[in-house]
């Protein structure tokens, strides 16, 4: 079975482009987060969805950043403008939400470089 | 304010050594403690999970131990093996299906 997919594996650009990140989560989930992780923070929830719809955003960390999922099968995470310090690994994962205590399934992440 | 926390940073066990990786929280309302192991350019993959109501719960070489009165859960894996070496972290549900992890534990397991 495909996990969820994730891309581009890498990306490196320039303080002050725009960057977008994709996730494709598992079919039939209708759960999907997107995660960061850092050396210094570890691992942070950035936003969340349930069936399309932004459940809690508060961990993205300034207006910069925005997130979307246009359908149940595909979300984008968005950092605008860019800066050095979003340099980081970026993940999502998708569960079968609604039903208590279902794992959450990762993909391999985006790894961003800001330079 | 970290909602998860675990210890130690890192860990160096023998290859057939038994490896303990602690974890503690404060909220109550926690329901959920999966633990989920991750390899270098891979994301986190879960590897066991246990409910609050259940004390312990064994998976092949892995084991969690949970003690809801002092608030705090641990993996222990029996007969670690060089493949077991990865970073190890835990986490606790909240809230229909906000996660919180904890900061991680590098594992290295010496042949």
């Amino acid at each position: 079975d495909a996990g969820v997919i994730q891309s581009p594996r890498h990306e490196v650009t320039e303080m002050g482009q725009e960057v977008t990140l994709r996730c494709k989560p598992i079919s039939g989930h209708n759960s999907l987060f997107w995660y960061r992780q850092t050396m210094m923070r570890g691992l942070e929830l950035l936003i969340y969805f349930n069936n399309n719809v932004p459940i809690d955003d508060s961990g993205m960390p300034e207006d910069r950043f925005s997130a979307k999922m246009p359908n149940a099968s595909f979300s984008t995470l968005k950092i605008q403008p860019s800066e050095p310090r979003d340099s980081a690994v970026y993940f999502c994962a998708s569960s079968l939400g609604g039903q208590s205590n279902q794992p959450q399934h990762f993909g391999d992440g985006t790894r961003l470089s800001i330079l | 304010q970290q909602q998860v926390k675990q210890s130690p940073q890192s860990l160096i066990v023998q290859k057939g050594g038994i490896s303990i990786i602690n974890c503690a929280y404060e909220n109550t309302a926690f329901d959920y403690f999966p633990w989920y192991q991750q390899f270098p350019g891979k994301g986190p993959a879960l590897l066991i999970a246990i409910r609050p109501d259940v004390s312990e719960k064994k998976e092949g070489r892995f084991t969690i131990s949970f003690n809801k009165s002092a608030k705090q859960f641990s993996l222990h894996i029996m007969d670690s093996q060089p493949g077991d070496s990865a970073t190890y972290f835990c986490a606790a549900k909240y809230n229909f299906n906000k996660f919180y992890f904890g900061s991680g534990t590098k594992l290295n397991v010496k042949p």
